[in-house]
């Protein structure tokens, strides 16, 4: 079946601007991760929901940082006034009990975001 | 200090070696462990996970867990070309979050 998707693959914006990333999880699966890669390192844990709602957003930076799920299936993580600091790659993960456990997080190959 | 602490190699082994990659980590409330690969420009693919200590073994693939010491480890065995790539470790608590080292990269030469 299908995987984890994530759109744009790449996103090139300038310092300043607002930028939305896309993720789709794996049809039923109720959890969704965001992490943030920076070159060289691990994912870093953002926010997870469960259903619709944020259940745990405490890895956010800042308030620039937002994301929603509202119909608790595609997500939708929104940057606004872009930092060079922001740039990295954003990941997106999706569980279910049902595959298996929460503990079973599949990764989409992310969206690679450059902020000049 | 970071929760989960990975050296980041380069490791580079010959075709056919047993490679053993290792983290410790600081965090007593991690109960699942779990191993990543991610090839170059792709998203983390999960190669297994264990509960508690222990080993857990799949196919050419051993991790191992030893909670007293804090330590966890990978073994491929027969390692192969194709398992070139950035290995991840990763703790986590009963609550959602993933805390990852910081990957080990890893090639296997022919």
């Amino acid at each position: 079946g299908a995987g984890v998707s994530q759109t744009p693959s790449n996103k090139v914006t300038e310092k300043g601007k607002y930028v939305e990333l896309r993720c789709d999880p794996i049809s039923g699966h109720t959890a969704l991760y965001w992490y943030r890669q920076s070159l060289g390192q691990g994912p870093e844990f953002l926010i997870y929901f469960q259903g619709t709602g944020a259940a745990d957003d405490s890895g956010l930076p800042n308030d620039r940082f937002f994301a929603v799920r509202p119909e608790g299936s595609v997500s939708t993580l929104k940057i606004q006034r872009t930092e060079r600091g922001d740039s990295a790659v954003y990941l997106c993960a999706s569980s279910s009990k049902l595959a298996g456990s929460y503990n079973e997080q599949f990764f989409g190959p992310g969206t690679r975001l450059t902020v000049l | 200090q970071k929760e989960v602490e990975q050296d980041p190699g380069p490791l580079s082994v010959p075709e056919g070696a047993i490679v053993s990659l290792n983290c410790t980590y600081s965090n007593s409330a991690f109960q699942y462990f779990m191993w990543y690969r991610q090839y170059s420009r792709k998203g983390p693919e999960l190669l297994m996970y264990t509960y508690s200590s222990g080993n857990k073994e799949d196919g050419r693939f051993t991790a191992q867990v030893d909670k007293s010491s804090k330590y966890i480890s990978l073994f491929i065995r027969d390692s192969q070309p194709s398992d070139s790539a950035t290995y991840l470790c990763a703790g986590k608590t009963s609550g959602s979050r993933l805390t990852f080292g910081e990957g080990t990269q890893l090639t296997v030469n022919p």
